[in-house]
């Protein structure tokens, strides 16, 4: 079956300009995750939408950033007055619960491609 | 400051030789994933460890949560160049039994396996 898809694949704008990033997830997956990731901060969690539920946005690194996600499946991230510390790589996850044996569940998350943005 | 530690930051190794890498942490981890990642792809899951002791294995590849669980080794055995890539660890702090995901992640550590 498809994995998580992202797009657009690369992206390179200018700064203070807006940029809008893509996830399509997993059918069925009910959570949805956004990370960043740079040479200088490793991999960085951004938000994250589980079914109808409030996202959790305590990731964002700023008011600049947010996130929707739209009938519980696609997701689009957006940087406004985007500046240059914001070039990375923004990868979406996807996942869904899975129990285990001992009565506890956790996510196995299904990561897309990314979007490598730069600014320049 | 960094909540997890991954040592070492990069590994070059000799095709079927085998290898470790360490993720420590400062406080109890109640959810531990290990992923790899190859350049220019998303991550790949690879293994989760919840209990203090838990081992797994996939093929060549084995992890172990530490009983306090704040250390998680993983193990490859024989490796060959496919094994190449980074390896991230990535934390859940959730304590309720429940892991969400929202992880917490490594630096990483890049693995390199010449033929």
């Amino acid at each position: 079956g498809a994995g998580v898809s992202q797009s657009p694949s690369n992206k390179v704008t200018e700064k203070g300009k807006d940029v809008e990033l893509r996830c399509d997830p997993i059918s069925g997956h009910t959570a949805l995750y956004w990370y960043r990731q740079s040479l200088g901060q490793g991999l960085e969690f951004l938000i994250y939408f589980q079914g109808n539920s409030a996202p959790d946005k305590s990731g964002l690194p700023s008011d600049r950033f947010s996130a929707e996600r739209t009938g519980g499946s696609v997701s689009t991230l957006t940087i406004q007055r985007t500046q240059q510390e914001d070039s990375a790589v923004y990868l979406c996850a996807s996942s869904r619960p899975i129990r285990t044996s001992g009565g506890s569940s956790y996510n196995e998350q299904f990561f897309g491609p990314g979007t490598r943005l730069t600014v320049l | 400051s960094q909540e997890l530690e991954q040592s070492p930051q990069s590994l070059i190794v000799q095709e079927g030789k085998n290898l470790t890498i360490n993720c420590t942490s400062s406080k109890t981890l109640y959810g531990l994933y290990w992923y790899k990642q190859k350049y220019g792809e998303g991550l790949i899951f690879l293994m989760m460890l919840q209990k203090g002791g838990e081992e797994k294995s996939h093929e060549k590849i084995t992890a172990k949560l530490d009983e306090k669980k704040q250390q998680s080794s993983l193990h490859i055995t024989a490796s060959q160049p496919s094994h190449a890539g980074i390896y991230l660890c990535g934390a859940d702090r959730n304590a309720g039994g429940t892991s969400y995901g929202k992880l917490t992640f490594g630096q990483g550590t890049i693995l390199t396996v010449h033929p």
